[in-house]
């Protein structure tokens, strides 16, 4: 069964940081694309980052761009995402999921991120 | 900056069918976007419906579709259940490693 488990979120204080990590299982990781995704409290979806296969490609939306650091340990089947000086509209649910065909295929349970004094 | 744009909200009755669809501000969507759909219920995870336009994701029922209609992606669900209320998210690929969300389609079934 193709599993994807995040963990690390937590509650933290503007200009903080935090490291989420998405273990995955059930297909081959080190040939998968992998995305980070969040939502806001009530709001809709929104794309975060992006890895490729080996971690030699990464990209992010604008507005984490700087900030945020998408990686992965293909000998570990996880993904990360390194988020640094970290806003109040940071907080959200973030989740990871799996690519296919240039599209989010498999999405985990998501874990969630407050940043609040 | 272009916006990916979803109906807000969309009803249909049991047993009927429906057609959501994902455009942009400016231009048309094609396949060359490789939209996507997912389903998501009030405090769930996303599924994903549909890949690659038309492609359905396992174990997902063959009354969900995906095509491209006219100018947009579109996602027709046939036969619609009760289950099938749901907030709905396309997502495009804008090249150069971006992807765009909808805003998502409320859809209420009654």
């Amino acid at each position: 069964e193709v599993q994807l488990v995040e963990s690390g979120g937590g509650l933290v204080q503007p200009g903080g940081s935090l490291r989420l990590s998405c273990a995955a299982s059930g297909f081959t990781f080190s040939n998968a694309w992998m995305h980070w995704v969040r939502q806001a409290p009530g709001k809709g979806l929104v794309w975060v980052s992006h890895i490729n296969s080996d971690g030699s490609y990464t990209s992010y939306a604008d507005s984490v761009k700087g900030r945020f650091t998408i990686s992965r340990d293909n000998a570990k089947n996880t993904v990360y995402l390194q988020m640094n000086s970290l806003r109040a509209e940071d907080t959200a649910l973030y989740y990871c999921a799996r690519d296919f065909s240039y599209g989010m295929a498999v999405w985990g349970q998501g874990t969630t991120v407050t940043v609040s004094s | 900056q272009t916006v990916v744009t979803q109906e807000p909200s969309f009803s249909v009755s049991p047993g009927g069918t429906v057609t959501l669809t994902c455009g942009l501000s400016s231009g048309s969507v094609s396949s060359s976007y490789y939209p996507s759909w997912h389903q998501q219920t009030p405090g769930q995870a996303p599924r994903t419906l549909i890949y690659n336009t038309d492609t359905r994701s396992s174990g997902v029922p063959d009354r969900f579709s995906g095509s491209i209609l006219g100018n947009k992606a579109a996602l027709t669900i046939t036969g619609a259940q009760a289950d099938d209320e749901s907030d709905y998210y396309c997502v495009l690929y804008m090249g150069s490693g971006n992807w765009v969300f909808g805003g998502g389609t409320k859809l209420t079934v009654l």
